[in-house]
């Protein structure tokens, strides 16, 4: 089982500054399959990125992924206040799939 | 607009089999590329249950393949899941998910969610 170790554990951040957020996989993910999802509470986390770089159908451009093997990294360029939310990425390349523990982004 | 809409008990009892079921509206449920469960136990990050894929083979997580089923009902655009001899573990919120966009792309459409609490 591949385990994703996400961090930091939590991001207390401004309006308009850039996030940063890492994802590291204890084995290579199989193909960059790795996606990132936004998670509010009491809805439906929501997909961001797509095998590690590709937005997902109406994400806005200030979030951005890249990363490849066993690093991966989400961006969020510019924070806005909606962006409040846990941050979780997933590897779906081998089985079982999994997901990382979570970032929370706290925006001051 | 695509929207999935789970449903199923929200109380089951020790040892017995929880049953949810979600239903598709706005999307053929036969051109996804594939659907899935997965959970949020209390104060836990995301666990993925399992999946279905096109002409209905499943997929499981192996920590639970010999308690979990995964099946569709076209006819019904729905796919369901049950999980059997459940204990205060299996507690957790359950999502019904959809892949639509691609064969290299994951779940880009989520249920709201069903709380299912295990207890006696």
């Amino acid at each position: 089982e591949i385990v994703l170790t996400q961090s930091p554990g939590t991001l207390s951040l401004s309006p308009g500054e850039r996030a940063t957020l890492s994802c590291r996989a204890s084995q290579s993910v199989s193909s960059t399959y790795l996606a990132w999802y936004q998670h509010k509470p009491g809805q439906a986390p929501r997909l961001l990125i797509y095998r590690a770089s590709n937005r997902a159908a109406g994400i806005p451009d200030r979030f951005s992924g890249s990363g490849l093997g066993t690093d991966f990294t989400l961006t969020i360029s510019r924070l806005e206040p909606e962006d409040c939310a846990v941050y979780y990425c997933q590897q779906y390349g081998s089985s079982p799939r999994t997901f990382g523990q979570g970032t929370k982004v706290e925006i001051k | 607009q695509v929207l999935l809409q789970g449903s199923g008990p929200g109380l089951v009892k020790p040892s017995e089999t929880l049953s949810l079921t979600c239903t598709v509206s706005g999307y053929s449920i036969s051109d996804a590329y594939y659907w899935g469960w997965i959970r949020q136990a209390p104060g836990k990050g995301l666990e993925w249950i399992g999946s279905i894929y096109q002409r209905g083979i499943p997929h499981y997580n192996s920590a639970l393949s010999s308690r979990v089923s995964i099946s569709v009902d076209t006819s019904k655009n729905q796919f369901s899941l049950r999980l059997s001899s459940v204990t205060a573990a299996d507690t957790a919120i359950y999502y019904c998910a959809g892949v639509t966009c691609g064969g290299d792309c994951s779940f880009d459409y989520w249920g709201q969610g069903t709380l299912v609490t295990v207890s006696s």
